[in-house]
């Protein structure tokens, strides 16, 4: 079965402009995830879906940070008015889990990296 | 405040002697801790798993220890082989968060292996 994707796999933005940042999870993952991965670091939780409900967005950075995912499927990570220290690999992983069953695993995304001029 | 720390960058081991990758974390609520692999330009792909209620997990060349005491956790990879050449995360999630697992992820560890 097909993985977790994500597009643009590359994006380039100059400073200032939006982007909007897409991920398509396993089919039937309730969880998302979304995390920001910087040069010669490890992955920074940004945010949690279970199924629409944004439980968690702890981990988003500013204001400028939106995750939406109206229908529980496809979410997408907006960023407005990039700055140079938005640049980094954007991954989305997503699991299985629900309420009252916990599953650790998370299935990652290719990422999309993310070049702010 | 790094939880999770993986405090070697990088690692070179010979085809079929033993990699050993270590991982230390602070925090006494992680009651979960995986091992991720990647690759250039690909996500994490999920590699071995451990509960804080054991102290070994094996899977096929893969193991992973615990020591709950020492807050340290090592992966063994026995015998290396060429593919197994990419970085390795250390994640780590916590019976606080149930429903949320999220992870937290030390910087990683290069292994190359040497044909």
């Amino acid at each position: 079965g097909a993985g977790v994707s994500q597009s643009p796999r590359y994006k380039v933005a100059k400073r200032g402009q939006d982007v909007a940042l897409r991920c398509d999870p396993i089919s039937g993952h309730v969880s998302l995830f979304w995390y920001q991965q910087a040069l010669g670091q490890g992955p920074e939780f940004l945010t949690y879906f279970q199924n629409e409900a944004q439980l968690d967005k702890s981990g988003l950075p500013s204001d400028r940070f939106f995750a939406e995912r109206p229908e529980g499927s496809v979410s997408t990570l907006k960023i407005q008015r990039t700055q140079q220290e938005d640049s980094a690999v954007y991954l989305c992983a997503s699991t299985i889990s629900s309420t009252g069953l916990s599953s650790y695993e998370q299935y990652f995304g290719p990422g999309t990296r993310l070049t702010v001029t | 405040d790094q939880q999770v720390k993986q405090n070697s960058p990088s690692l070179s081991v010979q085809e079929g002697r033993i990699s050993i990758l270590n991982c230390d974390y602070t925090n006494s609520m992680f009651d979960y801790f995986l091992w991720y692999k990647k690759y250039p330009a690909e996500g994490p792909t999920f590699l071995i798993s451990i509960s804080s209620i054991k102290d070994k997990n094996e899977d096929g060349r893969f193991t992973v220890f615990l020591n709950k005491s020492a807050k340290h956790l090592s992966l063994h990879i026995v015998p290396s082989q060429p593919g197994d050449s990419a970085v390795y995360f250390c994640a780590a999630s916590g019976a606080s968060n149930f429903g949320n697992e999220k992870l937290t992820f030390g910087t990683g560890t290069r292994l190359t292996i040497i044909p």
